[in-house]
């Protein structure tokens, strides 16, 4: 199957400090990624919707200015969590969506974000 | 709006009995329906989905689920658990023709015990 991955798996930061996260898709194109947030025993929260070459969409209440989101290529996205604090620890996971064939997504391993 | 739930937060079953992961939609339209597991600290691993077609979709690991439009459900089920299945369970589901993203269920939480 599809393979997505991100980098890093788990990043400490301390409190002001960006933090870049990564998601590939290894070997498909993906036209779409998207970007989901999880609280601890909690299920994802759908963050934004990144597509190739034109600004991402965010949800309602999703701030723009602290979660910026690239989509460069058909294989990159990344979302840099600006000026982080504790509040913003969390497990942030990408996916990805190729546009051609199935409907299914693809999930990445996640990304542990901690911030001291 | 279309939305998701799963009633359980937990299920117990024994190892080597059959398994039920329930979930029910709510959708405007024909739901495009996904199942997927996250084990410990990792992404969601894709089980199955139903677009169209026939109701009763064969998966991955020995999974399947059954949409049931009339009850608006989407069960995950398994005949014979494994304790490696025990992991956390998301149904999710989307609309065609409308928004990309997938809306989750709340998870549900399998333990199978050995």
């Amino acid at each position: 199957g599809a393979v997505v991955s991100q980098h890093p798996s788990r990043v400490i930061c301390k409190s002001g400090t960006s933090v870049k996260i990564e998601c590939r898709s290894l070997d498909f194109q993906a036209t779409t990624m998207f970007w989901y947030r999880q609280f601890p025993k909690k299920s994802l929260m759908l963050m934004a919707t990144s597509n190739e070459g034109s600004k991402a969409t965010y949800e309602q209440g999703v701030e723009k200015d602290k979660f910026l989101i690239n989509h460069a290529s058909l294989t990159l996205s990344t979302l840099t969590v600006t000026s982080a604090h504790p509040e913003d620890s969390s497990f942030y996971i990408c996916s990805a969506k190729a546009e051609r064939g199935t409907d299914t997504q693809y999930f990445g391993p996640g990304t542990r974000l901690t911030v001291l | 709006a279309q939305s998701v739930a799963q009633p359980e937060d937990q299920v117990n079953v024994a190892e080597g009995n059959p398994l039920t992961v329930k979930c029910t939609y709510s959708v405007s339209g024909n739901p495009y329906l996904f199942w997927y597991v996250q084990y410990p600290n990792r992404g969601l691993q894709f089980l199955l989905k139903y677009i169209t077609g026939d109701n009763l979709v064969k998966g991955s690991y020995g999974f399947e689920a059954e949409f049931n439009k009339s009850q608006t459900s989407f069960h995950l089920k398994k005949p014979s658990a494994l304790v490696s299945d025990s992991a956390l369970y998301f149904c999710a589901v989307r609309v065609p023709g409308g928004r990309r993203a997938l809306t989750f269920g709340s998870g549900t939480r399998l333990q199978v015990q050995p």
